[in-house]
């Protein structure tokens, strides 16, 4: 079974500073999604950035990009120029075209915001 | 475009009732999910549902069950509820098809069920 793991229970970065979230997943498959999705206190889950395991290029969104290891099944994100409204829960996920649209996520990091 | 839509936002039901849980998708997607989040279990998926069909299901108890109508809305049911069932559920919608590879999910702002 895949498994995602987010070792950093907790996260704090000043304001406009740049930091990154770890993720390491675990899997067989050689064809596969990684997401990171964003869920701040009003609980509604959004999607910060995907990228396809196929593809070597790290993807990114604005202020959003992602370290893709393949090899070392590791898919960190950096977030630059933090905001305060970047706190919130953030959570790593996989999924598989074999498993429908079925995600399996990480247990989230908590990300601080200092101003 | 509207939103996915999850009614009712809160609930408080007692042991041994049952519940039932709305979601209506965004708009030409066809595929809902639906997932349970708690402190203790983290996010964990349920069930999903494709033209009325259930696609693929987690790891949880008869209790639990969906269904998807016509018109792609969905809801899930929890019988004999639990203390342990008190949790925020979550839907999840997204497009389908080959197009729509890898597209994730567009979630809902859950339901939180608290069982007393």
């Amino acid at each position: 079974a895949q498994t995602v793991t987010q070792s950093q229970p907790e996260m704090s970065v000043q304001e406009a500073e740049t930091v990154t979230l770890s993720c390491t997943y675990d899997t067989s498959e050689s064809d596969y999604y990684l997401f990171w999705y964003k869920q701040p206190p009003s609980r509604q889950m959004i999607l910060v950035i995907r990228q396809e395991a196929y593809k070597q290029q790290n993807a990114t969104e604005n202020r959003f990009s992602v370290n893709f290891q393949k090899a070392a099944k590791s898919f960190s994100l950096k977030i630059s120029d933090s905001q305060l409204g970047d706190a919130a829960m953030y959570f790593c996920a996989y999924g598989t075209l074999n498993a429908g649209n079925m995600l399996t996520f990480g247990g989230g990091t908590r990300l601080m915001v200092k101003p | 475009k509207a939103g996915v839509t999850q009614t009712p936002r809160y609930l408080i039901k007692t042991r041994g009732q049952q519940v039932t849980l709305s979601c209506s998708p965004i708009s030409g997607h066809r595929s809902v999910s639906w997932y349970q989040q708690t402190p203790g279990q983290g996010l964990q998926f349920l069930f999903e549902y494709f033209s009325e069909t259930q696609r693929n299901k987690g790891n949880f108890p008869g209790r639990f069950s969906g269904r998807q109508f016509s018109n792609s809305r969905s809801e899930m049911n929890v019988s004999t509820l639990e203390l342990g069932d008190s949790a925020l559920y979550l839907c999840a919608s997204s497009p389908v098809g080959s197009s729509h590879q890898g597209y994730g999910y567009t979630f809902g702002s859950g339901t939180r069920l608290t069982v007393v």
